[in-house]
């Protein structure tokens, strides 16, 4: 079965340093891999997504992610926190054995200090 | 346009009782999902519909019926509710590995 777990269930960054949230992956077949952000009593918003094609995926607001099979990981980055980044961040596989249900880590809060 | 619509967002209701969440989708998706996400934030697939055929089926007490009465629409009836029943639950739909979610409804069982 497929699963995703996320490194840290809370990380601190200063204002203007880099964002580097953690997620690793297993699955038996290649992984469709997805990072979300949910914001304080609102829905989940798509940042990127990982389908097969290049490893190296830039998503929304300056947030990328890295696909890297040998470590089984796809974390995700940003070179230069804004105060409106802090939220919950959620890593996701899709189970395409299973209907392509999301199977989610449980989730990275972010906290951005000035 | 609202992609995937939940209605209502917020909802405050006693033990024992019997409610329904709604949601639409305007995207032509074929699949539909319910998730609920509990007070640790943590979100965990309960249903899924294929075309208004039920795929998936997670281990949810019978209390919770789905019902998708054409592939833009999946419900949610939740009968005899209980303290555990309060969360968040999103709706959301699919296509080709590309999601889609609801703003959620908050449940509170009091």
């Amino acid at each position: 079965a497929q699963s995703v777990t996320q490194l840290g269930s809370h990380v601190s960054v200063s204002e203007g340093a880099l964002v580097l949230l953690r997620c690793n992956y297993s699955s038996s077949v290649p992984p469709y891999l997805f990072w979300y952000v949910q914001y304080p009593n609102q829905g989940l918003q798509l940042l990127l997504k990982y389908t097969s094609a290049a490893t190296l995926v830039k998503g929304i607001n300056g947030f990328e992610a890295e696909f890297k099979k040998s470590e089984t990981s796809f974390h995700l980055t940003k070179p230069s926190a804004h105060m409106s980044d802090a939220a919950e961040y959620f890593c996701a596989v899709s189970d395409y054995n299973q209907g392509g249900k999301l199977i989610f880590g449980q989730g990275t809060e972010l906290s951005v200090k000035p | 346009d609202t992609a995937v619509s939940q209605t209502p967002k917020y909802l405050v209701t006693q033990m024992g009782n019997d409610k329904s969440i709604k949601c639409e989708q305007n995207l032509g998706h074929d699949t539909m999902y319910w998730y609920k996400q509990d007070s640790k934030k943590f979100l965990k697939i309960m249903f899924s519909y294929n075309n208004k055929e039920l795929i998936i089926n997670e281990t949810v007490p019978n209390r919770f019926s789905p019902k998708s009465p054409d592939k833009a629409h999946l419900n949610l009836h939740i009968n005899s509710l209980e303290l555990g029943d309060s969360a968040v639950y999103f709706c959301a739909s699919s296509q080709s590995y590309g999601y889609t979610f609801g703003s959620g409804t908050r449940l509170t069982v009091v």
